[in-house]
């Protein structure tokens, strides 16, 4: 059991360049999250799905695409990067219900 | 944009030293309220999940309290370790299923 994993770790782009992060879970949850981490902001939410082929924006949503073709994916695109999205991004998945979310490891992503 | 504010921002403590932070949410809304615990270079673990007014958990040394009403929780420590040194974060869960976090009390237990 995996938990939640997230691919790559670590990247540096371009700005203006364009790139894919994946996020995959094992446990079977319906729930999954996308947060991006910035000194002193804490963690906000970008957008989440509550089942496969939903999606729905969160708190900054702008810049960023998501799409969940499967229920254990949860892939997060930038179209065209900005030194604004230099970021630690978190994924995060959870059961229906009051359940607690499970995190993935992180990818720091760093826009020049 | 929902505002939860957790206070105080940093604290150092004594090892053995008992604790507790505080986390402010909306009181309309309200689903439920997590507390995570958030290690440097790891990612959040999860503490409690807590769902009705005047939930009380507790795990260990810690504990947490939960008022819906006004719009609070509690989260204490009893008899601070250094191991509980870390970022302990709240998240308090919309009806929509949204998650909106603090921005987390680090704590410092010094030996």
């Amino acid at each position: 059991n995996a938990g939640v994993t997230q691919t790559p770790k670590f990247r540096v782009l371009k700005t203006g360049q364009s790139m894919t992060l994946l996020c995959a879970q094992d446990m079977n949850h319906e729930y999954m999250y996308w947060y991006r981490q910035d000194p002193g902001m804490g963690l906000r939410l970008i957008h989440y799905s509550v089942g496969e082929g939903t999606t729905a924006k969160g708190e900054v949503p702008d810049g960023y695409n998501v799409s969940r073709l499967k229920k254990q994916n949860f892939l997060l695109g930038l179209e065209s990067a900005a030194p604004s999205q230099t970021s630690v991004y978190f994924c995060a998945s959870r059961r229906t219900g009051p359940e607690t979310q499970y995190f993935g490891p992180g990818t720091r992503l760093l826009v020049l | 944009i929902l505002n939860v504010e957790q206070s105080p921002q940093s604290l150092h403590v004594q090892e053995g030293d008992s604790t507790n932070f505080t986390c402010s949410f909306p009181s309309s809304n309200f689903y439920a309220l997590h507390w995570y615990r958030w290690e440097t270079a790891k990612s959040p673990e999860a503490l409690f999940v807590m769902t009705l007014n005047g939930d009380e958990k507790k795990k260990g040394r810690i504990s947490a309290t939960l008022n819906t009403k006004e719009g609070y929780s509690y989260l204490y420590i009893k008899g601070s370790q250094p191991e509980d040194s870390a970022t302990y974060l709240c998240a308090f869960v919309s009806t929509g299923n949204q998650f909106y976090f603090g921005t987390g009390t680090s704590l410092t237990v010094i030996p």
